[in-house]
């Protein structure tokens, strides 16, 4: 199985520039996607295929990197991005998410 | 507007089978792939099967000997059937749409809560 690592949270305040990364054990070339749950409800695509902004999506999120390194990006953090961000990849079956980063905002 | 709506017990007792369901609409499931996934409480996401566009079926290994997956076209529904239920299996259920150009999942449904215990 593909194994998504994250770093398990950050905090960081409004304003801010934060990046969430996420390391896959073997290369999943761009087929990485993100993912924003807030408590309580499902989790809502924010970026596909490692650096597309989905529609609707505030363009204050970014993601890039290919292979086996990927990171999001939130420039700048606003209070409602609390959240856990999870990280998918879609290369190969079983499909896989990283376990989640918790980003607390100050 | 596209929309997914996961059903079923909340509860099931140890060694009994769940039954879900997800209803979707505004799209067919001919033509996208729906995805079922769980969440254990305050845990990440555990992928475990989805429902091809074409009808067919792919399992994650984890749950292939106690899991099926099948669809009923005309009342745009895809099921979900998991037998010898432990209380390892408490968690929120989730359906999902694939979207075939990416391979992300654009909508999901609000998930479903089960408990197994006795």
């Amino acid at each position: 199985d593909t194994v998504l690592t994250q770093s398990p949270a950050l905090a960081v305040s409004p304003g801010e520039r934060v990046t969430i990364s996420c390391r896959a054990s073997e290369s999943v070339s761009t087929l990485m996607h993100w993912y924003q749950q807030k408590p309580g409800q499902q989790p809502t695509l924010l970026i596909y295929l490692a650096s597309n902004l989905e529609s609707g999506v505030p363009a204050r999120f970014s993601g890039s990197g290919s292979g086996t390194d990927f990171t999001l990006t939130i420039d700048p953090v606003e209070a409602d991005d609390t959240a856990t961000y999870y990280c998918q990849q879609s290369w190969n079956d079983p499909l896989t998410f990283g376990s989640g980063t918790k980003l607390e905002i100050k | 507007q596209v929309q997914l709506k996961e059903s079923g017990p909340g509860l099931v007792q140890p060694s009994q089978t769940l039954s879900l369901t997800c209803t979707v609409s505004g799209f067919s499931l001919t033509s996208y792939s729906v995805h079922w996934v769980r969440q254990h409480s305050g845990k990440s996401l555990e992928w475990m099967g989805r429902m091809w566009s074409d009808g067919d079926t792919s399992y994650n290994s984890a749950f292939t000997s106690r899991l099926s997956i099948s669809r009923d076209t005309s009342k745009s529904q895809v099921f979900l059937k998991m037998n010898s239920l432990q209380t390892e299996d408490t968690g929120t259920y989730y359906c999902a749409r694939n979207q075939p150009r990416t391979g992300s999942w654009d909508y999901w449904g609000q998930g479903v809560m089960v408990t197994v215990s006795s």
